[in-house]
């Protein structure tokens, strides 16, 4: 069982719609989690980040930690088509990251 | 792109040959970190540099070397390429300031090892 899983998509939704993704891990252990969104042969970008469990909310997207489930989430709402892009969970045990996960990543593509 | 720059951007290779990849950051972050991506696979961490000549493996190193002579570059090369590195390369960097686990990717090198 791999570490972080993530549901690969593709994910079709139309513009305005609330849009759902989220990841699984396994490591108890971990404490910092990200979102990263990547366009098509571009690098990943850094979305959100969050510590712990909790919500935190930017504009339209909101992303959410629940460590006794082992679950986290990002909400995207009122989805756009520029939001059509590849998302990448990741989480890291300590603070100095260099042992970041990444899940596969999900392919959200949203019509106009 | 947090002022990270890759290169080459594209590469095509033959098999045996070595290959070196550049990456050069303006940011003057500590940390240093080159993946692959793949189809099925996602992001992996080959190797990573906390500084100036620190340098540790990651979860897919074989077959890779990496070199940091100064804080601004860190090299990225295949002593003998195969098929099986075929993949498309990131460079990623992060800060010692705070919260070092956002790292910040550069725009990737696509290579072909045929």
């Amino acid at each position: 069982q791999k570490e972080v899983e993530q549901d690969p998509g593709p994910l079709s939704v139309p513009e305005g719609a609330i849009v759902s993704l989220n990841c699984t891990y396994s490591n108890s252990a971990f404490q910092y989690f990200m979102w990263y969104r990547q366009y098509s042969r571009k690098g990943p970008e850094l979305l959100m980040y969050t510590y712990s469990s909790g919500n935190k909310e930017d504009g339209r997207f909101t992303a959410q930690v629940d460590k006794s489930s082992k679950y986290i989430s990002l909400f995207i709402r009122d989805s756009q088509p520029s939001d059509s892009a590849t998302y990448l969970c990741a989480m890291t045990i300590n603070q100095a990251g260099t042992a970041l996960i990444f899940g596969k990543g999900t392919t959200l593509s949203v019509s106009s | 792109d947090a002022g990270i720059t890759q290169s080459p951007r594209h590469k095509v290779t033959e098999t045996g040959t070595p290959v070196t990849l550049r990456c050069h950051q303006t940011e003057n972050h500590r940390y240093m970190y080159w993946y692959r991506q793949d189809p099925g696979h996602g992001l992996r961490l080959i190797h990573y540099s906390y500084g100036v000549k620190d340098t540790d493996k990651g979860e897919v190193s074989d077959g890779y070397s990496v070199s940091r002579s100064k804080t601004e570059d860190f090299l990225l090369t295949l002593e003998s390429a195969t098929s099986s590195q075929t993949s498309v390369y990131f460079c990623a960097i992060s800060s010692d300031r705070g919260s070092s686990y956002e790292q910040y990717f550069g725009p990737g090198t696509r290579l072909t090892v045929t």
